[in-house]
């Protein structure tokens, strides 16, 4: 299976800063690679596929970039409804696989 | 409106049997892969398995610890989804989320609200 691993476990930000979270696949998914975001007791939300695209109504303040085995998120201008666990997803092979997530707080 | 709809989920024994509904609205159903994704209690996500539209095979796919115990299904002409699970273990235990694949691969574009099913003697 192909281990996704995102750092930090953790990250810890003021509104209106930046964030950017890492991603690293134990081998080359190419680009297809996705992000979500999830608040608790909610269902996750597809924020990125293939590495870059934005979802439909994902703002423009969320970008996702990479291929390979090394991807970023970032969020720019983080806003409080931005606080969230975030999650990578491969889809590149089977069985497809998610990183632990990274926990963005204030 | 575009929703996922999950049912079925409970308490169980292990060893025991449930199956879990998913119904569809808003969008091409036939055309669509659906998955099954479960988070444990305070964990992260796991993609357990899928099954691909009638145009592609329906074929089913599943991960390493539901293989030979959950079975997925479809109906394309009510627009719901089945995922059958047997010999439930502990370790089931967890929210249980059906998932309808994106158009351009193997992502999830639409979440349904999931349902807990949780396995405890």
């Amino acid at each position: 299976d192909i281990v996704m691993t995102q750092s930090p476990a953790t990250l810890s930000v003021s509104p209106g800063e930046g964030a950017s979270l890492s991603c690293w696949a134990s081998q080359s998914v190419s680009s297809k690679l996705a992000w979500y975001q999830q608040k608790p007791g909610q269902a996750p939300r597809l924020l990125i596929y293939h590495a870059s695209a934005r979802a439909t109504g994902i703002p423009a303040r969320f970008s996702g970039s990479g291929s390979g085995t090394e991807f970023t998120l970032t969020i720019s201008s983080l806003q409080s409804e931005d606080f969230a666990v975030y999650y990578c997803q491969q889809y590149n092979d089977w069985p497809r696989t998610f990183g632990q997530g990274t926990k963005v707080e204030i | 409106e575009v929703q996922l709809v999950e049912s079925g989920g409970g308490f169980i024994k292990p060893g025991g049997s449930l199956r879990l509904s998913c119904a569809a609205s808003g969008f091409t159903f036939s055309r669509a892969w659906m998955s099954w994704v479960r988070q444990a209690p305070g964990k992260g996500l796991e993609w357990i398995g899928r099954i691909k539209s009638q145009k592609d095979g329906g074929t089913t796919d599943y991960a390493a610890p539901v293989n030979g115990r959950f079975t997925g299904s479809r109906d394309d002409s009510t627009n719901t989804v089945y995922l059958q699970m047997n010999s439930l273990k502990t370790e089931d235990t967890g929210v249980y989320y059906c998932a309808k694949g994106g158009p351009y691969g193997d992502y999830v574009d639409l979440w349904g609200q999931g349902t807990l099913v949780t396995v405890s003697s």
